[in-house]
C-alpha cells in the first residue's frame, strides 16, 4: 500500500498570504495524484488532478506541482474561504490511498 | 447538476449489518465507475470499496474485505454498500463518489452518511 505523508499537520496563516501545503508517497505514483478541500461537515472537493492540474471551476490561485514523489499543492493569496482541511490522494495503485491532511487554520 | 443523495446509514450493534444507498442524477450514471469512501470521526479518508460501470470489476479495501459488498444497479441509477458484521471501527461518515470518466478521480461526492456501531 502506498503511503502519503502530509506536511505539515497545521499551518497558520494569515489571509492575503501564500500558502505551501507537501505530500510526499512512500513510492512511485507517477502524476497521479489529487488534492482536495474539506470543510467541517461538507464533502471534500477536487482541487487538483493529476498533480497539476485543476479541476473545473477552481479558481487560479489553487496550483499543484511535482517533484519525483513529492508534490505541493501552493494557494497563491489566501481567501477567508480557503482555510479548511487539504487531503491528497493517489490514483496509482490499489487500494488508492489518502494522506492524513493538513489544517489551514486562521493566523 | 450531478447529485449524489445518500441514505441508510444509523446506529447499529457490533455485529449488525446496515445497507447504504447513493442515488445518482445529473449524469449518465451506466456510464461511471463509482467508489464508497469513509472518514472516522475526526479523522482523514479512507476509500472503501469501487465497482467499475457493469459491476464485473470490484475492489475492496482489506478493512472491509468478506464483510462489505457493493453492489449497483444501473436501471435504477444507484449505489449500494450492504455492510455485515460491523465493528466499532467502521464508525465514520461514509461517502459514496463518481469516478470522473477521463481523469479517473472522484469528482463528486455524496453528502455523506454516517454509520455508528455501537452497543
Amino acid at each position: 500500500e502506498i503511503v502519503l505523508t502530509q506536511s505539515p499537520a497545521t499551518l497558520s496563516l494569515s489571509p492575503g498570504e501564500r500558502a505551501t501545503l507537501s505530500c510526499r508517497a512512500s513510492q512511485s505514483v507517477s502524476s497521479f495524484l489529487a488534492w482536495f478541500q474539506q470543510k467541517p461537515g461538507q464533502a471534500p472537493r477536487l482541487l487538483i488532478y493529476d498533480a497539476s492540474n485543476r479541476a473545473t471551476g477552481i479558481p487560479a490561485r489553487f496550483s499543484g506541482s511535482r517533484s519525483g514523489t513529492d508534490f505541493t499543492l501552493t494557494i497563491s493569496s489566501l481567501e477567508p474561504e480557503d482555510f479548511a482541511v487539504y487531503f491528497c490522494q493517489q490514483r496509482s495503485n490499489w487500494p488508492y490511498t489518502f494522506g492524513q491532511g493538513t489544517k489551514l487554520e486562521i493566523k | 447538476q450531478v447529485q449524489l443523495v445518500q441514505s441508510g446509514g444509523g446506529l447499529v450493534k457490533p455485529g449488525g449489518s446496515l445497507r447504504l444507498s447513493c442515488a445518482a442524477s445529473g449524469f449518465m450514471f451506466s456510464d461511471y465507475y463509482m467508489s464508497w469512501i469513509r472518514q472516522a470521526p475526526g479523522k482523514g479518508l479512507e476509500w472503501v470499496s469501487h465497482i467499475t460501470t457493469s459491476g464485473r470489476t470490484i475492489y475492496y479495501a482489506d478493512s472491509v474485505k468478506g464483510r462489505f459488498t457493493i453492489s449497483r444497479d444501473n436501471a435504477k441509477n444507484s449505489l449500494y454498500l450492504q455492510m455485515n458484521s460491523l465493528r466499532a471501527e467502521d464508525t465514520a461518515v461514509y461517502y459514496c463518489a463518481r469516478e470522473d470518466d477521463s481523469s479517473g478521480y472522484f469528482d463528486y461526492w455524496g453528502q455523506g452518511t454516517l454509520v455508528t456501531v455501537s452497543s
